[in-house]
């Protein structure tokens, strides 16, 4: 089955500058990647996807890029603020499922 | 996007008894997730409920311990059953974005503390 890989597993940044989060997936099936944003107590909210038809996107501070060929994918924030501080899932969605695979996590703290 | 309802939002239960987590979704979905968030940990699948059908459950999970109802399009529960402390957990209900956006929404979560 899908195995989903996420690293770092925490990051400290400086307020204003940018954090890249990475995940790698094991099923090249695999055409959705979304990413999910955890503030503590709260549900997963989703910040970003990205379909395996698409090499990049962006929004805003926040961007995710593909790479289907090497299995891989990641999160770009840039600017960073205080309230960017959280935990942020990658997934992997196989084509056809909606099961989503969730990456480990990573623990972002934007230090003011 | 799918407002979804969970409740209760958090419950301490004494081992041996089981607690029901209701979902109820403001508009119709065909698939309904179920996840596990253990403590500081990431989100693992435990069942999709489909309407109509028995839920599919991941392994590791099985139906003795996690029954699921689905009896309509906007509903679901899910009951944690002959509870241990290992079961103290998030548990959260999903569904998939509606209009083919891409993204599940989540519910709440329901935090289950095993005494």
């Amino acid at each position: 089955g899908e195995n989903v890989e996420q690293h770092p597993s925490t990051l400290s940044v400086q307020e204003g500058d940018s954090a890249v989060i990475k995940c790698t997936y094991s099923d090249s099936a695999s055409n959705y990647f979304p990413w999910y944003k955890q503030e503590l107590g709260k549900r997963p909210q989703l910040i970003i996807d990205i379909r395996s038809n698409v090499g990049e996107k962006k929004d805003q501070r926040i961007a995710v890029t593909l790479n289907k060929t090497a299995k891989h994918f990641s999160l770009h924030i840039t600017e960073t603020q205080p309230e960017d501080s959280a935990v942020y899932f990658c997934a992997a969605v196989h084509s056809g499922t909606y099961k989503y695979i969730f990456g480990t996590g990573t623990r972002l703290k934007v230090l003011a | 996007s799918a407002v979804i309802s969970q409740k209760p939002s958090r419950d301490i239960c004494q081992r041996g008894t089981s607690l029901t987590i209701q979902c109820q979704v403001d508009s119709q979905v065909t698939m309904m997730f179920w996840y596990r968030q253990q403590p500081g940990q990431s989100l693992t699948l435990i069942a999709t409920a489909n309407q109509g059908s028995e839920a599919t459950y991941e392994s590791g999970f099985v139906i003795d311990k996690f029954p699921i109802s689905r009896p309509n399009l906007t509903f679901s529960t899910l009951t944690v059953s002959n509870m241990s402390p290992e079961d103290s957990s998030i548990y959260l209900c999903s569904v998939e974005a509606t209009g083919g956006a891409g993204g599940y929404t989540f519910g709440s979560g329901t935090r289950l503390t095993v005494v």
